[in-house]
């Protein structure tokens, strides 16, 4: 089973700051299955990024992904207020089909 | 829109049954194109998926839950359900249904999410 380990776990940052999240795998994975999602208390997941790099449908130009094998980023420019959430990376296996999701890093506000 | 809305007890106790049922609006659980699924998310941790299934027939699940769990689908209410069995204090749990998308063969990622139900087992 392929991990995900997210860092950093918790990050500070003020509006108007560029934040950059971290997620490593532990052995490679093909960027097709790669996916972030933001996560607000108290609500359903919302879908970021797929394909590692693709953003989904609605989502602002400032998050953009990137990334190969184990190291894959997720960067959001100019932090807006309703940025401040957990984001969570998360890939899917084909053999056998499933998926495993990191741990999470928490932005909150500076 | 796609909208997804699960239900259920909010309340199971030990060695019972958790029972969830996701209604599905804007879009049919029979279309070929789509996998339907469930993540769970314990209190204070990560997201963990459950399980998918395909109106097909096909079903797969998380091998740490597989001999618990039965994913079963209801067309005529366009409903799918979630049945775990002998259920402890970790399965608390805010219980998410779900869409994988991507390619029929290889459903990367969930591109829609219901709001999500809180189940507690305790008795």
């Amino acid at each position: 089973e392929i991990v995900l380990t997210q860092s950093p776990v918790t990050l500070s940052l003020s509006p108007g700051e560029r934040a950059t999240l971290s997620c490593r795998a532990s052995q490679s994975v093909t960027s097709t299955s790669l996916a972030w999602y933001q996560h607000k208390a108290g609500q359903a997941p919302r879908l970021l990024i797929y394909g590692a790099s693709s953003r989904a449908t609605g989502i602002p130009d400032r998050f953009s992904g990137s990334g190969s094998g184990t190291e894959f980023t997720l960067t959001i420019n100019r932090l807006e207020p309703e940025d401040f959430a957990v984001y969570y990376c998360q890939q899917y296996d084909r053999s056998p089909p499933g998926y495993t999701f990191g741990q999470g890093t928490k932005l909150e506000i500076k | 829109q796609l909208q997804l809305q699960e239900s259920g007890p909010g309340l199971v106790k030990p060695s019972e049954t958790l029972s969830l049922t996701c209604t599905v609006s804007g879009g049919s659980i029979s279309s070929s194109s789509y996998y339907w699924g469930w993540v769970r998310q314990p209190p204070g941790k990560g997201l963990e998926w459950i399980g998918n299934f395909h109106y097909s027939g096909s079903v797969y699940y998380n091998p740490s839950l597989r001999s618990r769990v039965t994913i079963s689908v209801d067309s005529s209410k366009n409903q799918f359900s979630l049945r775990l069995t002998s259920v402890t204090a970790a399965d608390t749990a805010v219980y998410y249904c779900a869409r994988p998308n991507g390619l029929i063969t290889a459903p990367f990622y969930f591109d829609s999410w219901g709001q999500g139900t809180l189940v507690t087992v305790s008795s």
